[in-house]
């Protein structure tokens, strides 16, 4: 069974700061995508990671992932108040693909 | 591109009551779409694979009695959740994907369900 861990559950942060969420996996697998979900809303797909090593960025925000350690980082750079939100990884299973193992997520609150 | 539209986005029913969901896929073909529910501040809790021109694949611990599922057409999966009672109270969002595995999922906007 696949298992897919976030840390911290829960990020509060002061703008202009950095930090880095964790992803970490229980199974190979070499798809991981990074949601992102606002408060009473759907998700929303930031970055697909399809290959060791792959790296993504958007805006303050760069994704990275390692096949072999089976983790994926977000990391947030000079954070701003409009990255509020709840973060998601997900993975798909090898065996499996298209169907999504989700996170507990990462709720991040950016103060002022 | 990629859009998936879900419908009603939030439905107030009485017990014993059954609610439909629609989820369509608006500008491509969606030969498979998931099914989620998450609770309050949880994570999303897969259902139920939902296979176009076939029968729904269920996860464990999920009624098919209960939660039916219906894909009769490529862009168009249904979820009726069938004599609902107040702890089937949930979120519930569809979703499906362009290229199956490398490509995220494109979600639904979700339907907040309550049931009095």
């Amino acid at each position: 069974e696949l298992k897919v861990e976030q840390n911290p559950l829960f990020l509060s942060m002061q703008e202009g700061k950095n930090y880095t969420i964790y992803c970490n996996y229980s199974t190979t697998s070499d798809r991981l995508y990074w949601y992102r979900q606002d408060p009473g809303k759907s998700l929303e797909s930031l970055f697909v990671l399809l290959s060791n090593g792959a790296v993504k960025q958007e805006g303050r925000l760069m994704a990275s992932l390692d096949t072999k350690a089976r983790l994926s980082t977000l990391h947030i750079t000079a954070a701003v108040h409009d990255l509020s939100a709840t973060y998601f990884c997900a993975v798909d299973m090898n065996t499996n693909a298209g169907k999504s193992t989700f996170g507990d997520g990462t709720t991040l609150t950016v103060k002022p | 591109g990629a859009v998936v539209s879900q419908h009603p986005s939030w439905v107030i029913c009485k017990s014993g009551t059954s609610v439909k969901i629609e989820c369509r896929s608006l500008d491509f073909q969606a030969t498979t779409m998931f099914w989620y529910r998450q609770f309050p501040k949880q994570s999303l809790m897969l259902m139920a694979t939902s296979n176009e021109g076939s029968k729904a694949t269920y996860e464990q611990g999920v009624e098919k009695d209960k939660f039916l599922i219906n894909h009769a057409s490529l862009t168009l999966s249904t979820l009726t959740v069938t004599s609902a009672h107040p702890e089937d109270s949930s979120f519930y969002i569809c979703s499906a994907s362009l290229l199956r595995g490398f490509s995220p999922l494109h979600f639904g906007n979700g339907t907040r369900l309550t049931v009095t």
